[in-house]
Formats: C-alpha cells, sequence, structure tokens
C-alpha cells in the first residue's frame, strides 16, 4: 500500500496563477482532510469531506476550493494564488469519524507564491 | 475558541526525560492524540488517549489527562537524538481533529 500520496511536492506559482494539488489514498478511507502548516500556527483545517462528492469548509476555507469525485482522491485548488497561501500543503485520511480513529497523513506540497 | 495551545520549543539532553505540555478547549473531547513529525514528512500518529483514562504507558511513552485542567502531557523517558522533531497534541470532534502548534523537541547529545 502506498498510503496517501501528494503531487506535486514542490511548486513555486506567481500572484494570480491557478493550481491543483492532488492528494490519493489507497485504504478505502471515508474521510479526507486538507491542511495547511504555517510556523508558529501548527495545522489549521481548509477542507474536509466524509465521503465521496461531499464537501464541508474547515478554519481556513477562503480562496481554496475542493472536490472529491472519487472516494481515493481529494483534489485542493486555488483559483487566483495569493502570497498569504505560500504553505506547506499536507492532506490526510482516516476510516471513520475523528473519535478514536487515526489520521493518516502525506508527505505534504511546499507551495511557494510570488 | 477552537485553540490547542502548547509551547513552541523544548530542549533536552539526550538521555534525560522530555515532557511536552497541551492544553485543549473542547471538554467533551472523547479521544486526545499525540503526533510526531519528523523533518520534510507528514505527521505520523505516536499515541492516542481516550477521555475516560488518565494515563496510558507505550514503552518510552507516558500521556497524562488532567480532564478537569484540560491538559495533556507527552513524557518521553530516555529520550534520543532521534525524538528530535515537532510533536502536536489534537482533539477531536465530530468530523474533523483541532490541532495545537506543535512543540519542536531538540535533543542535545
Amino acid at each position: 500500500n502506498a498510503g496517501v500520496t501528494q503531487t506535486p511536492k514542490f511548486r513555486v506559482l506567481k500572484t494570480g496563477q491557478s493550481m491543483t494539488l492532488l492528494c490519493a489514498q489507497d485504504m478505502n478511507h471515508e474521510y479526507m482532510y486538507w491542511y495547511r502548516q504555517d510556523p508558529g500556527m501548527g495545522l489549521r483545517l481548509i477542507h474536509y469531506s466524509v465521503g465521496e462528492g461531499t464537501t464541508a469548509k474547515g478554519e481556513v476555507p477562503d480562496g481554496y476550493n475542493v472536490s472529491r469525485l472519487k472516494k481515493q482522491n481529494f483534489l485542493l485548488g486555488l483559483e487566483s494564488a495569493a502570497p498569504s497561501q505560500t504553505s506547506v500543503y499536507f492532506c490526510a485520511s482516516s476510516p471513520r469519524a475523528a473519535r478514536g480513529y487515526e489520521q493518516y497523513f502525506g508527505p505534504g506540497t511546499r507551495l511557494t507564491v510570488t | 475558541g477552537e485553540d490547542v495551545e502548547q509551547s513552541l520549543f523544548l530542549s533536552v539532553r539526550e538521555g534525560d526525560s522530555s515532557v511536552i505540555n497541551c492544553t485543549y478547549t473542547d471538554s467533551s473531547s472523547t479521544y486526545l492524540y499525540w503526533y510526531k513529525q519528523e523533518p520534510g514528512a507528514g505527521l505520523q500518529l505516536l499515541t492516542y488517549i481516550f477521555s475516560n483514562m488518565d494515563m496510558k504507558q507505550d514503552q518510552r511513552l507516558t500521556v497524562l489527562l488532567n480532564k478537569k485542567d484540560k491538559h495533556l502531557s507527552l513524557r518521553i523517558a530516555d529520550t534520543q537524538t532521534g525524538d528530535s522533531a515537532i510533536y502536536f497534541c489534537a482533539e477531536s470532534r465530530t468530523y474533523k481533529y483541532i490541532f495545537g502548534t506543535g512543540t519542536r523537541l531538540k535533543v542535545l547529545a
């Protein structure tokens, strides 16, 4: 099993450009999450999904969109990148609801917006 | 608010014990977690504790939970240089997890 994979690993964007980050998991997990990690701020939840075809807003959703068309994939889109979106982005998945279940994390995508 | 708080840095000498502290906000949280993040990697679950427990031990790791004060701690016995990492506590809500700011542990040889 590959677990949770993320592509790309690194990306540099200019302000105003768009991009999509792909997260894939092969563990048949229902729940998937997108976080951003910034120094001194820990992990902040951007969006999450509790099943195929569903998405919900997290703590910091502005400027991002997501889609979960297939159970194994969770896409994070930036329509018009801003320097404030420079961050490390992590995807995670878990089998069921948060309580008592481990989240499995991908290796992260380091995004720089100039 | 939803803040889960941790101190940002901790430095210990190899062989000493490390204690990483966390305060959380939701008294109804039933599970609390400790994750470890090594440089350039994602987070990995270290251990978790159910809220009806006061303590959980797993080899070199001891988790203490004070539910009244909403305080969680992780003790690492005989700390090694390989324990150098960022440690996150997290509490679970219905569909999501709330993570702390992370504590960067530096182990001095």
